[in-house]
């Protein structure tokens, strides 16, 4: 069974734009969540999609926006990019929603914002 | 809130070397445990996990955490430590409900030496 898939693995923006990046889930699962790892903050939680609705938020600014197909594949948006959101973002996806879920990580995709 | 204490960012140990990474955690209400790994350029892997029952878990590749729940710690440790396990080891809890959201602790890095 394929993983986590992440695309793109790299990517390089500049100040004040927008990206997108994607994640498709292990096939089956329905939850998708999105963390933001930093040298400096760790790993924070961004959000969580099951079934297509939006199960949680985390501290972030409105510029950061997700959302999921029916298909459970799951896209993150950042606009206005900042310098501080180069990061590695990393999907995971469960079987279901819920604290007890055992979630898979894809590989991350590495934001680099100059 | 939740809050994860990961309390060594680094720990140096020889191969063969038995070792221990700690972790406490505060909650308010009852929470998962979880360890995970991340090797370089890659994401997270699930080591083990604390749901309920026995307070001893067994993982993947050897290693072991034990809940307490008095002193809300959850320690990990290998008796015995290999090159390969030269990682970046995350301690996490979710809550209980309908998110999967993780909180993770910040990070401890195993350096095993030869």
């Amino acid at each position: 069974k394929a993983g986590v898939t992440q695309t793109p693995r790299y990517l390089i923006k500049t100040r004040g734009q927008q990206v997108t990046l994607s994640c498709s889930p292990i096939s089956g699962h329905r939850s998708v969540s999105w963390y933001q790892q930093t040298p400096g903050q760790g790993l924070q939680f961004l959000f969580e999609y099951f079934s297509e609705t939006q199960r949680n938020k985390g501290n972030f600014p409105g510029r950061f926006s997700g959302r999921q197909f029916s298909n459970s594949r799951s896209e993150m948006n950042v606009s206005t990019l900042e310098l501080g959101d180069s990061a590695l973002y990393l999907c995971a996806s469960s079987l279901a929603s819920g604290g007890a879920q055992e979630q898979f990580f894809g590989p991350g995709t590495r934001l680099t914002v100059l | 809130a939740q809050s994860v204490t990961q309390l060594d960012s680094q720990v140096p140990v020889f191969e063969e070397a038995p070792v221990e990474l700690r972790c406490n955690y505060s909650s308010s209400v009852s929470v998962y445990l979880f360890w995970y790994v991340q090797y370089p350029n890659q994401g997270l892997q699930l080591l083990l996990k604390y749901l309920s029952g026995s307070t001893l878990v067994k993982g993947i590749n050897g290693f072991e955490a034990e809940f307490n729940k008095s002193q809300t710690s959850f320690h990990l440790r290998k008796p015995s430590v290999h090159i390969s396990d030269t990682a970046e080891y995350f301690c996490a809890v979710s809550v209980s409900g309908n998110t999967g959201k993780l909180i993770f602790g910040q990070g401890t890095t195993l350096q095993v030496k030869p």
